[in-house]
Parts: structure tokens; C-alpha cells; sequence
């Protein structure tokens, strides 16, 4: 069946550093990806998606690109801030299914 | 524009006990779903309502948990009795359609003692 695998935590960076976050799904044909955003105390927030493959989901300085041939969606940011410490969940949904979560990478950036 | 809306944030229980947790989605989304996250875990879907019908239940444990939505609007999930593995973040969101995106509430963090 479909689901989708991320790399395990914690991740902790310095302000500024570059920011990957890999993820990877299973599924027939072609699903919609997303990353999803969740800050302490508070519940999931849509960061980017990306419908088709070659896609490029961006926002807030994020981007991940839809990679068919390597079934993978990776969360990137140039430069992290402090307000970026969050956990970031990958997901998927396929017509006529239902949305798959990965199991969320905690991100820590200290000053 | 109101996002989704869930009360209450937080409720402590003793297993046994029931309890109760409302939901107040997006406007105009037609789509509602409720989602298990425990600790460390991605959350997983316990059930989805197409307006008032249910479009799948397949992992509510349908021995201590319900659910409905009246009215195609506000939702409830019920635990009756809960046990102590039900502690968790109980989410809800809602989707303009099916297979749309979900925007997600808050979330009750339910301890069940």
C-alpha cells in the first residue's frame, strides 16, 4: 500500500544553515505530495505541495520538487531561523485513498 | 477567513471514563476528518465524513469510538470507555472536497490516566 518514509530526527542546525529534510513515498501511479508544518502547541499547517511530478512546491524559503523517478520529495531551505524549529511531517494522498503521513522530523535551530 | 475549530484543548480523564471532542470546520468544506497522533507519530486517520456520510471508518475502533456529523457542519468523536492507550493529540480537518488539501484545528491533547 501507499505510505511515505522520512528521515528520523532530531535534526538540530545553527541560524543560517541549509536545511534538508528527505522524504520518500511508495505509491501507484502519480499521488499529490505535501509537507506540513507543525510548531509547538499548535496543529498542522500546510507548507507546500506539489501535484505532478517535476513539480516545484515553494514557500516561506522552502522547496521541494516532486521526483518521479527517485519517488522522493525533499524539503529544502537555504538559511534556517530560530522560528523554523518545528516538526515536519511529509504526506501523501492518492485519488481514492486517504492522506499518509510520514512520522514528522523535529527540527531545532539555535542562534 | 475562521479555520477549523476543536475544543476542548486539553482534557484529562480516568480510563473508563468517556469523553468528547467537537470540531467546527472550515466554511463551505464539505469534506471532515479525524485524525489519531500519538506521541512521536505521524497522525493517523480514524475517519472521514463527505458532508454527513461517512466515506471511510476503516481504522476507528468502532467498540469505544464514534463519531458523527449532523447536519454536514460540526462533528463530535466520542470515546466510550477510554483506555490508557487512547492518550494522544486528537486532530481535525477539513478539505473543500475530497482528495483536496486538508487544513488542520489545533487539536485536543487527551490524557487518559
Amino acid at each position: 500500500g501507499d505510505s511515505v518514509t522520512q528521515m528520523e530526527g532530531p535534526v538540530t542546525l545553527s541560524e543560517e544553515a541549509f536545511l534538508t529534510i528527505n522524504c520518500t513515498y511508495t505509491a501507484t501511479g502519480y499521488p499529490s505530495l505535501f509537507w506540513y508544518v507543525q510548531y509547538p502547541g499548535e496543529g498542522l499547517q500546510l507548507l507546500l505541495k506539489a501535484t505532478k511530478a517535476d513539480d516545484k512546491g515553494s514557500n516561506k524559503g522552502f522547496e521541494a520538487t516532486y521526483r518521479k523517478e527517485t519517488t522522493s520529495f525533499h524539503l529544502e531551505k537555504g538559511s534556517v531561523q530560530v522560528s523554523d524549529s518545528a516538526v515536519y511531517f511529509c504526506a501523501l494522498i492518492h485519488t481514492g485513498n486517504q492522506f499518509y503521513f510520514g512520522t514528522g522530523t523535529s527540527l531545532t535551530v539555535i542562534p | 477567513e475562521a479555520g477549523v475549530a476543536q475544543s476542548p484543548r486539553y482534557k484529562i480523564i480516568e480510563k473508563r471514563q468517556s469523553v468528547a471532542f467537537w470540531c467546527n470546520p472550515i466554511s463551505g468544506h464539505a469534506t471532515l476528518y479525524w485524525y489519531q497522533q500519538i506521541l512521536g507519530q505521524g497522525p493517523k486517520l480514524l475517519i472521514q465524513f463527505q458532508n454527513n456520510g461517512v466515506v471511510d471508518d476503516s481504522q476507528l475502533p468502532k467498540d469505544r469510538f464514534s463519531a458523527e456529523r449532523l447536519k454536514g457542519v460540526d462533528s463530535t468523536l466520542k470515546i466510550q470507555p477510554a483506555k490508557l492507550e487512547d492518550s494522544a493529540v486528537y486532530l481535525c480537518a477539513s478539505s473543500l472536497e475530497l482528495y483536496e488539501t486538508q487544513y488542520f484545528g489545533p487539536g485536543t491533547r487527551l490524557l487518559v490516566l
